[in-house]
């Protein structure tokens, strides 16, 4: 089956810094990546999500790459704000069934 | 427009006991995968409903088991519950239109479950 690495596990930054956040996958058939934002005692939450059939995604100040030959994709905060503080977990789709494969989550503290 | 809800918020139970859970999904979804979330980790695919049938199954004993409803709402049961069972339970909604998944799916608050 299919098997998602996230690193780092924990990344503190300083406000108004850049923070970046890398998975990797193992399955090529792989076709749909989330990531979500999990603050302490709520729900996941998708922030931004990118296709197989796309390289990149921009959405305000989160942005995420992802590069299929070397199977791996990154989240990308930039201007980080202390709200941002939350822990985030990159996800695969393995098929076309909604079967998800989460990472270990980045515990992000944004420090002001 | 109501987003997906989960009950109870917080179990107790003892080893070997029995547990159910409950979830309705997001308003027009008529799809629910259950995750269990261990304390510092990311979730993990229990299985997935769709139609009143499970249609994906991760690598989960059969002490779990599920049920859909008419309505799209749907049940987690745990038998035999173990210690390592403790974990906030989420569930999950989407839209499967003609059978194709849509892959956005949004989460309920979960039920964290502690066995004794």
């Amino acid at each position: 089956g299919e098997n998602v690495e996230q690193h780092p596990s924990t990344l503190s930054v300083q406000e108004g810094d850049s923070a970046v956040i890398k998975c990797t996958y193992s399955d090529s058939a792989s076709n749909y990546f989330p990531w979500y934002k999990q603050e302490l005692g709520k729900r996941p939450q998708l922030i931004i999500d990118i296709r197989s059939n796309v390289g990149e995604k921009k959405d305000q100040r989160i942005a995420v790459t992802l590069n299929k030959t070397a199977k791996h994709f990154s989240l990308h905060i930039t201007e980080t704000q202390p709200e941002d503080s939350a822990v985030y977990f990159c996800a695969a789709r393995t098929n076309n069934f909604n079967k998800f494969y989460f990472g270990s989550g980045t515990k992000l503290n944004v420090k002001p | 427009d109501a987003g997906v809800t989960q009950s109870p918020t917080h179990l107790i139970k003892t080893r070997g006991q029995q547990v159910t859970l409950r979830c309705s999904p997001k308003s027009g979804h008529d799809t629910v995968s259950w995750y269990q979330q261990a304390l510092g980790q990311g979730p993990q695919f229990i299985f997935q409903y769709y139609e009143e049938e499970e249609r994906q199954r991760g690598n989960f004993p059969d002490r779990f088991s599920g049920h859909q409803f008419p309505n799209y709402s749907s049940e987690l049961n745990v038998n035999a519950l173990l210690l390592g069972d403790s974990a906030l339970y989420l569930c999950a909604s989407s839209q499967t239109p003609f059978g194709v998944s849509q892959e956005t799916q949004y989460f309920g608050p979960g039920t964290r479950l502690l066995v004794l």
